[in-house]
């Protein structure tokens, strides 16, 4: 079965600082990593997503995440924050096609970070 | 465009009641799903279809039910609305290739009193 944790759920950080967001997950098959972002009364949108191309993802709005396979994480970042990316953050594992199985893109979601930027 | 869509927006039940939230999407995509969110729980897939009439229980399926009778929707059915069942609900859906990201509608948020 898989899962994903994300450490922390508030992260404060002021107006141009490095933004870091943890994710770790637990996969019995090489995974697929998303990171989404959900800003207040809205759905979810895709920040960026692992597919095994490279391990270093960049993805929209300056964010950026990394995978590491002896961690197991999938940490996001920005360099430095805008007020604008102020939102909930979550990373999901999709199920992975492999030998004899099936993939029907089931995501496997964290439980959320709050991001806080502050002037 | 308008991708996923979702009504109504806001809703509020009395314990016992029922109700049909809606879901369509106009991308032609083979895969939806339907997820509920709770506050520092994330989102848990209730249900899920991989095409017209094909439908499949996710993590959380007790106390909703679904169906898929076109490509376009995929409406998800309280039936006896418990309080246990006040959450954001989120439908998505996706195209069977590679590995499409999900696409979601602005959710419905439901209150069961």
């Amino acid at each position: 079965a898989q899962s994903v944790t994300q450490l922390g759920s508030h992260v404060s950080v002021s107006e141009g600082a490095l933004v870091l967001l943890r994710c770790n997950y637990s996969s019995s098959v090489p995974p697929y990593l998303f990171w989404y972002v959900q800003y207040p009364n809205q759905g979810l949108q895709l920040l960026l997503k692992y597919t095994s191309a490279a391990t270093l993802v960049k993805g929209i709005n300056g964010f950026e995440a990394e995978f590491k396979k002896s961690e197991t994480s999938f940490h996001l970042t920005k360099p430095s924050a805008h007020m604008s990316d102020a939102a909930e953050y979550f990373c999901a594992v999709s199920d992975r096609r492999d030998a004899g199985g099936t993939s029907y893109g089931k995501l496997t979601f964290g439980q959320g970070t709050i991001l806080t930027v502050h002037p | 465009n308008a991708g996923v869509t979702q009504t109504p927006k806001f809703r509020i039940l009395k314990i016992g009641q029922s109700m049909t939230l809606q879901c369509t999407q106009d991308m032609n995509h083979n895969y939806m799903y339907w997820y509920r969110q709770d506050p520092g729980m994330g989102l848990k897939l209730i249900y899920y279809s991989v095409g017209a009439g094909i439908t499949d229980k996710g993590e959380v399926p007790n106390g909703y039910n679904v169906s898929r009778s076109t490509t376009e929707d995929f409406p998800l059915r309280l039936e006896l609305a418990a309080p246990s069942q006040t959450s954001v609900y989120f439908c998505a859906s996706r195209r069977n290739m590679g590995l499409e990201p999900q696409h979601f509608g602005d959710g419905t948020r439901l209150s069961i009193l």
